[in-house]
């Protein structure tokens, strides 16, 4: 069964310093990776995916996210935090592509929080 | 383009009572899937329509159920209401062209369900 982990429950970072937010998977087959980012009372905006290509994956708001197959990671990263993107940051894998049976499953989340 | 949309927003109903939440997709996304977000247990998938035909269910009791109409749009209805039910509801619609396509997931604002 897929399974995605998010290890911090929180992340705290100063205002123009790089972030990361750390997501690890497993899944047989390859992987279809997100992020997504939630905002207080709203949904889920998408923020970037990786399916295939380039390990480097370029998204919404400056955010990118590194793929790496033999740590099977995909961390968020951001060079440059701003207070803005003070958030709740999910990761999620998506399977059952080949079964018929698809679905997302999620990371437990991440609250980033960036102090000015 | 109108995003995805939810309604109702908020909803409170008491033990034992059923509910029904609408969900519109963008215009032209086929798929549409169904997820509880508790503080608890996160995000957990519920069921994904797609050209009206229930595609996968996740591990809920038969309590939830959902169709989805020829223009797309969607419904879940929870029967026999729990406590444990309170959760915020979302809905997410794809373009899905095909069934094993992955594209990405767009997530409505969310119908917020309080069970007293």
């Amino acid at each position: 069964a897929q399974s995605v982990a998010q290890p911090e429950d929180q992340v705290n970072v100063a205002e123009g310093n790089p972030l990361t937010v750390k997501c690890t998977y497993s899944v047989s087959g390859n992987p279809y990776l997100f992020w997504y980012v939630q905002y207080p009372n709203r949904g889920l905006q998408f923020l970037l995916k990786y399916i295939t290509g380039d390990n480097l994956v370029k998204g919404s708001y400056g955010f990118e996210a590194e793929f790496n197959k033999s740590q099977t990671s995909f961390h968020l990263k951001k060079p440059s935090a701003l207070v803005s993107d003070s958030a709740l940051y999910f990761c999620a894998v998506l399977s059952g592509l080949d079964t018929g049976r698809r679905a997302l499953t999620f990371g437990s989340g991440t609250r980033l929080q960036v102090q000015p | 383009k109108a995003g995805v949309t939810q309604t109702p927003r908020y909803l409170i109903k008491t033990r034992g009572q059923q509910v029904t939440l609408s969900c519109s997709p963008i215009s032209g996304h086929r798929s549409v899937s169904w997820y509880q977000q508790t503080p608890g247990q996160g995000l957990q998938f519920l069921f994904e329509y797609f050209s009206e035909t229930q595609r996968n269910k996740g591990n809920f009791p038969g309590r939830f159920s959902g169709r989805q109409f020829s223009n797309s749009r969607s419904e879940m209805n929870v029967s026999t209401l729990e406590l444990g039910d309170s959760a915020l509801y979302l809905c997410a619609s794809s373009l899905a062209a095909g069934w094993s396509s992955y594209n990405e997931q767009f997530f409505g604002p969310g119908t917020r369900l309080t069970v007293l």
